[in-house]
Order: C-alpha cells, then sequence, then structure tokens
C-alpha cells in the first residue's frame, strides 16, 4: 500500500484566495482525520471522519474552514478565503475502527499564505 | 476537554545513553496512549503504544510505562543512536470520544 497521500506537498497562496487540500486514506480503514502543526500550537486535530461522516469537528478554527469526505477514499479539507496565519503543515491521517488503533500519517502539505 | 502536558521540550543526550520523555493526561476516561516520531519533512509515525489495562511494554530499545492512577506515561529509550533524533510526541485517546490529543512534542538529539 502507498500509505495515506497528500496533495499538493507544497502550497503557496496569497491572502484572500481559496486552498484546497486533498488526502487519500489507506484502502480499508474507516477514519480520517485531519491535522494542522506550527510551532505556536504544535499538532492540532481539526476534524474527523468515521465512516465518512465528520464526528468531531470542534478543532475546526472559524468558519473560514469546511472539510468533506465525499467517499472512503478521498477528503478535502478547504480554507476560504486564506489568511497569513493559516500558514502550516496539515495532515492527513487515517485508522481502522476509531482513534483506538493506529494512526497512519501522510507526507503533510506545507502551505504558506502571503 | 483533555489536556496533555510533554516534558521536556528538548533533550540532548550523547549515544548509547538512555532517553526518558514524560507525559501526564488529565482525562482519568483516556485509555490508549500511543507515541509518535517525527522526522523533519515527514509525518508523525506510531513507535509503541500502551492501552490501559497494561502497565508497560516494551520493543527491543523502546519501552512505555502507565501509571493511571497518577495520570502519567512515558517513553524510555535505551542504547540511543544518532538516527533516534527526531521531534517525539506522546497522545492520550479516550477511545469512546474517539479522538487523540497530543503533547507538544520533545526533540530529541542523540550526540555521536
Amino acid at each position: 500500500d502507498a500509505g495515506v497521500i497528500q496533495s499538493p506537498r507544497h502550497e503557496v497562496t496569497e491572502m484572500g484566495q481559496e486552498v484546497t487540500l486533498r488526502c487519500k486514506p489507506i484502502s480499508g480503514h474507516n477514519s480520517l482525520f485531519w491535522y494542522r502543526q506550527t510551532m505556536m500550537r504544535g499538532l492540532e486535530l481539526l476534524i474527523y471522519f468515521n465512516n465518512n461522516v465528520p464526528i468531531d469537528d470542534s478543532g475546526m478554527p472559524e468558519d473560514r474552514f469546511s472539510a468533506k469526505m465525499p467517499n472512503a477514499s478521498f477528503s478535502t479539507l478547504k480554507i476560504q478565503p486564506s489568511e497569513p496565519r493559516d500558514s502550516a503543515v496539515y495532515f492527513c491521517a487515517s485508522s481502522e475502527g476509531y482513534s483506538y488503533n493506529e494512526q497512519f500519517f501522510g507526507p503533510g502539505t506545507r502551505l504558506t499564505v502571503l | 476537554g483533555e489536556n496533555v502536558e510533554q516534558h521536556p521540550s528538548t533533550l540532548s543526550v550523547q549515544e548509547g545513553d538512555s532517553a526518558v520523555i514524560k507525559c501526564t493526561y488529565s482525562d482519568s476516561a483516556s485509555n490508549y496512549f500511543p507515541w509518535y516520531k517525527q522526522e523533519l519533512g515527514k509525518g508523525p509515525q506510531l513507535i509503541i503504544d500502551i492501552r490501559s489495562n497494561v502497565g508497560e511494554k516494551k520493543d527491543q530499545r523502546i519501552a512505555v510505562t502507565l501509571n493511571k492512577t497518577a495520570k502519567h506515561f512515558s517513553l524510555h529509550i535505551t542504547e540511543t543512536q544518532p538516527e533516534d533524533s527526531a521531534v517525539y510526541f506522546c497522545a492520550a485517546t479516550n477511545t469512546n470520544a474517539g479522538k487523540s490529543t497530543f503533547g507538544d512534542g520533545t526533540t530529541l538529539t542523540v550526540k555521536p
């Protein structure tokens, strides 16, 4: 298996633009997690899905952030409009079952908002 | 919600020495405690985990201990090697709530 796949790996955009991050979880995993990592705040859980259904989105910073999982093999995290403070590395992770099993992380997307 | 504190934030040891990283958690309902290693430019990767019905677990040079009463757990790395240099994260998970809370990470440097 190729592991969790994220695209793009790097994204540079200007303030106010829409940004869409993509994730393909490991086949057979039914939980998917989106994290944001910054020096100031560490690794933060933004939202997670189980069987394509959002279970907890309490970590989503504000309405500018939205996430979808239209099917078991694809998820998106969208920021509209983007702001410089959104600059971070965004990780997607997947696991079998709920979070009582190992989470497999993707390589991350490094987002820079100018 | 859950609060996880991790110490120290940085740790430097000589090759061959042991390294210990400690975490405390606040939610007594947490029952799964994974440790992740993150190398530069990569996503975190699980290195060892422990569940609340176990007090200690070992895998070669890595061990984890859990004290449920005191709500703390620790990672022990023996005979450290330069390739152990990375950022290590602990996490506490309430599997009923379904999500993990991560510590702030420890940057471990192993000097050859």
